[in-house]
């Protein structure tokens, strides 16, 4: 069974540019999150979509931004790059409903560098 | 208040010996308790869940969990060398949310 596959893996941008990032859950899988993880900040949630609908946002500007499509694959966009936005994206999907009794299963990451 | 708290050490243990790692959380309401275990270079993966006060036991790891407190554990007994990677304490917040600590980065000396 394949893992939850990301892409690119590596990219770099400048200020100002825009970014476009992919994530191929799990298949039977719904829930697609995505998390920033950076070495000051550790893992920090971006948002999560089930069934094409966002179901829960973290505490970021809104020049990040996602989506889901029919097939539970998931594209998340940060608009007017920053410096700050270098990091690792990391895409997770869930077989369930509710993450209370469910686990996430991560990708390997779309690390991003804004020169 | 942060809303999971780990101390991000390095935790330096010797091999053999029991490894303690450390979470709290400040939501009260909060039922569902996870840790991740992350290598350096690649993404986290799940080792334990833990949802009712008490301990769980899964081989040579034992969660612990104490609402009361907003307090929950992770014992790795007999540390072994591949056991060295960042430790990651994430809790459920509402039901769809899973908030994540900064991780607390365990070597174990051989």
């Amino acid at each position: 069974k394949a893992g939850v596959t990301q892409t690119p893996r590596y990219l770099i941008k400048t200020r100002g540019q825009q970014v476009t990032l992919s994530c191929s859950p799990i298949s039977g899988h719904r829930s697609v999150s995505w998390y920033q993880q950076t070495p000051g900040q550790g893992l920090q949630f971006l948002f999560e979509y089930f069934s094409e609908t966002q179901r829960n946002k973290g505490n970021f500007p809104g020049r990040f931004s996602g989506r889901q499509f029919s097939n539970s694959r998931s594209e998340m966009n940060v608009s007017t790059l920053e410096l700050g936005d270098s990091a690792l994206y990391l895409c997770a999907s869930s077989i369930g409903t509710s993450l209370t009794t469910g686990e996430l299963f991560f990708g390997e990451g779309s690390r991003l560098t804004v020169l | 208040q942060k809303e999971v708290e780990q101390n991000s050490g390095p935790l330096s243990v010797p091999e053999g010996a029991i490894a303690s790692l450390n979470c709290t959380y400040s939501d009260r309401g909060s039922q569902s308790f996870f840790w991740y275990r992350q290598y350096s270079g690649k993404s986290p993966e799940l080792i334990m869940f833990i949802y009712s006060n008490g301990d769980k036991e899964d081989g040579r790891f034992t969660a612990q969990l104490n609402k009361a407190s907003q307090y929950v554990s992770l014992l790795i007994r007999d540390s072994q060398p591949s056991d060295s990677a960042t430790y990651l304490c994430a809790v459920v917040q509402g039901a769809q949310k899973l908030v994540f600590g900064q991780g607390t980065r365990l070597t174990i000396n051989p």
